[in-house]
């Protein structure tokens, strides 16, 4: 069983569309993030979520919108999609408050063409 | 602002060498510094050092916390292909809900 897993893996999309990610995790975790990675291997964090509430929102333009319904989802959705958006994008849980129970979900890798 | 800075950017070495990666950080309240491995797709954990343990050892890799210095270490040695990876610095602050900040990481290749 995956522990973190996202949908899609690949996304490829026009300008200007909206588009959603998936993530779930069945580890029982209580904290959810959301980090970008660019072409240079950068991993940056989004969002962070902790029992369905935002704690962490990082310097990200308002066309990135996280929801979580519940402690085990944390969903992505990005309004008017700009190539700047292209990029992996990692979900991540954790229940270790030092920071080793970190798992990380495969990743979805968005191309804006 | 927590802050992570990984040198060199990128390596290149011949299998069986040595080679030491590094690590410096600035982060309030430091919890714990963790090294991550990226081949193709998510990071892998491989250490957590935090005040109390400074030096963690597996097989051919081990690494080393220097807490005055800010910094940390991480060590492979006899380097095999399979050892290239993009490897990933990370500093967790206090806070419980506080998310790791990575560095830029270092890209190892190891060719044969």
């Amino acid at each position: 069983d995956t522990a973190v897993s996202q949908t899609p893996k690949y996304l490829v999309t026009q300008m200007g569309n909206d588009k959603s990610i998936k993530c779930e995790q069945n580890l029982g975790h209580d904290t959810m993030y959301w980090y970008k990675q660019d072409s240079k291997k950068f991993l940056k964090i989004m969002f962070s979520y902790n029992n369905k509430e935002l704690i962490i929102n990082e310097t990200v333009p308002n066309r990135f919108s996280p929801k979580s319904p519940d402690k085990a989802h944390l969903n992505l959705h990005i309004n008017s999609l700009e190539l700047g958006d292209s990029a992996v994008y990692f979900c991540a849980s954790s229940q270790d408050w030092a920071g080793r129970g970190y798992t990380f979900g495969s990743g979805t890798r968005l191309t804006v063409v | 602002e927590d802050k992570v800075v990984q040198s060199p950017l990128s390596l290149v070495v011949h299998e069986g060498d040595t080679v030491t990666l590094n690590c410096s950080y600035e982060v309030t309240n430091f919890r714990s510094l963790l090294w991550y491995k990226q081949e193709k797709k998510a990071p892998t954990f491989l250490f957590m050092l935090t005040s109390s343990g400074i030096e963690k050892k597996s097989g051919r890799l081990s690494s080393i916390l220097d807490k005055k210095e800010l910094s940390s270490i991480l060590n492979i040695t006899a380097t095999q292909t399979g050892d290239s990876a993009i490897y990933l610095c990370a500093v967790k602050g206090l806070s419980g809900n506080t998310p790791l900040v990575f560095g830029k990481g270092t890209r190892l290749s190891v060719i044969a």
